[in-house]
């Protein structure tokens, strides 16, 4: 079955230190999007790609990283200069256009200890 | 910029309707879409509306006022199954949606 894998499911970081997010999809999709979610609130843009090579910034790109070698993959890096990264992030891609909405991914939830 | 307004939660009785409305600023509008989260879960899409009027699918009805900037999600029979949160989510572009805080629905028996 197509769909989106994000890994891992719970994601633990020291202070000071980098993490990626694993994000694969095998939809065939060519824009991939990344969302951050905090308790009780609504999801936030943090980076987004249309096409291989590409990527955009969103609203909250200040301390992540991106990268799209791949259309199948678009891994999220949570730099040390992130001085809030405890939440949940969802990946997302769409295909078809954007009006058949995005398909999420499971979710990676990061603390921070 | 852009800015959303849903009501913060909602409670409802098994079996009644329930309408979650949402209120948009945008320096551009192509669209406006409805999400569902479970708790711990991925948002699912629900549905989008491009154009002004009532989209149903099934038990969810989607409406939209582009003259308003304003829409709805209208659940009818509710079910114990539809307690969750309901986004809703514009896009200014066709690129990306922006999202609004969320409406946790609480539906009783």
């Amino acid at each position: 079955d197509g769909g989106i894998t994000q890994s891992p499911k719970y994601l633990f970081r020291k202070e000071g230190q980098n993490v990626t997010l694993s994000c694969e999809q095998n939809l065939n999709h060519d824009a991939m999007y990344w969302y951050r979610q905090d308790p009780g609130q609504g999801l936030r843009l943090i980076y987004y790609s249309q096409i291989v090579n590409d990527f955009q910034k969103g609203d909250i790109a200040e301390g992540y990283s991106v990268s799209r070698e791949k259309k199948e993959s678009f891994p999220l890096t949570v730099t040390s200069a992130q001085k809030n990264p405890t939440a949940f992030y969802l990946c997302a891609s769409t295909g078809e256009g954007i009006g058949y909405g995005y398909t999420f991914g499971s979710g990676t939830r990061l603390t921070v200890v | 910029g852009q800015s959303l307004e849903q009501p913060s939660e909602v409670t409802a009785v098994e079996g009644a309707i329930v309408q979650i409305n949402c209120t948009y600023q945008t320096s551009g509008f192509y669209g406006l879409s409805w999400y569902q989260q479970h708790d711990g879960g991925a948002p699912t899409f629900l549905s989008y509306n491009a154009l002004d009027g009532l989209e149903e699918t099934g038990r969810f009805s989607s409406f939209l006022s582009r003259s308003d900037s304003y829409g709805y999600l209208l659940l009818q029979e509710l079910q114990m199954k539809d307690s969750a949160s309901y986004f809703c989510a514009v896009t200014e572009n066709f690129n990306k949606f922006y999202f609004g805080s969320g409406t946790k629905l609480n539906v009783k028996p």
